[in-house]
């Protein structure tokens, strides 16, 4: 069974400093990786995928995340913070796509981004 | 464009009644679920549809029935609602062989009393 581990419930930062929201799975074959972002009382909004290729995947709002397939990660980072950037963040992963059986995304239980002025 | 489309936005039930959930949307997607979020557990999926015709279980389908007659509907329906149902429910879709991300509705906020 897939898995995505999100170890920090809560993540403070300054404006202006770099962040990192951490992410780790498991899931068997190849993994497609994706980050969503959550603002109050709204759905989730996707912000980056891996799929393949480059390690380094750039997405929305000046977001990327770095796949690192030896440590089984996928954080989530951006260079300088913006109080906007406040919100609730997930992690989901999915294996390959097998035509049947268990499917869909298995999402982490989210870090909540805290970015103090 | 309208995405995804969930009614109602919020919903109170009490326990035993019945109640469906409408998820709609307009892209072609073939691929359609429903998700239920609750605090410090993220999103657990409940159901999904990889097209017309053809639903399966998620990890938490327990209360809960699908349908999917036509590529753009995907309803949930709650057969005899109980407090452990308070949730926010959210349906998303995707083309079924791309990964491009899901698209999520806005969300039903049910509570169940």
């Amino acid at each position: 069974a897939q898995s995505v581990a999100q170890p920090e419930d809560q993540v403070n930062v300054a404006e202006g400093n770099p962040l990192t929201v951490k992410c780790t799975y498991s899931v068997s074959g190849n993994p497609y990786l994706f980050w969503y972002v959550q603002y109050p009382n709204r759905g989730l909004q996707f912000l980056l995928k891996y799929i393949t290729g480059d390690n380094l995947v750039k997405g929305s709002y000046g977001f990327e995340a770095e796949f690192n397939k030896s440590q089984t990660s996928f954080h989530l980072k951006k260079p300088s913070a913006l109080v906007s950037d406040s919100a609730l963040y997930f992690c989901a992963v999915r294996g390959p796509y097998s035509g049947g059986g268990a499917d869909g995304l298995t999402f982490g239980k989210g870090t909540h981004l805290i970015i103090q002025p | 464009n309208a995405g995804v489309t969930q009614t109602p936005k919020f919903q109170v039930l009490k326990t035993g009644q019945s109640m469906t959930l409408q998820c709609a949307q307009d892209m072609n997607h073939e691929y359609m679920s429903w998700y239920r979020q609750d605090p410090g557990m993220g999103l657990r999926l409940i159901h999904y549809s990889v097209g017309a015709g053809i639903t399966d279980q998620g990890e938490v389908p327990n209360g809960y029935n699908v349908s999917r007659s036509t590529t753009e509907d995907f309803p949930l329906r709650l057969l005899s609602a109980a407090p452990s149902q308070t949730s926010v429910y959210f349906c998303a879709s995707s083309y079924r062989d791309d990964y491009y991300g899901y698209t999520f509705g806005s969300g039903t906020r049910l509570t169940v009393v």
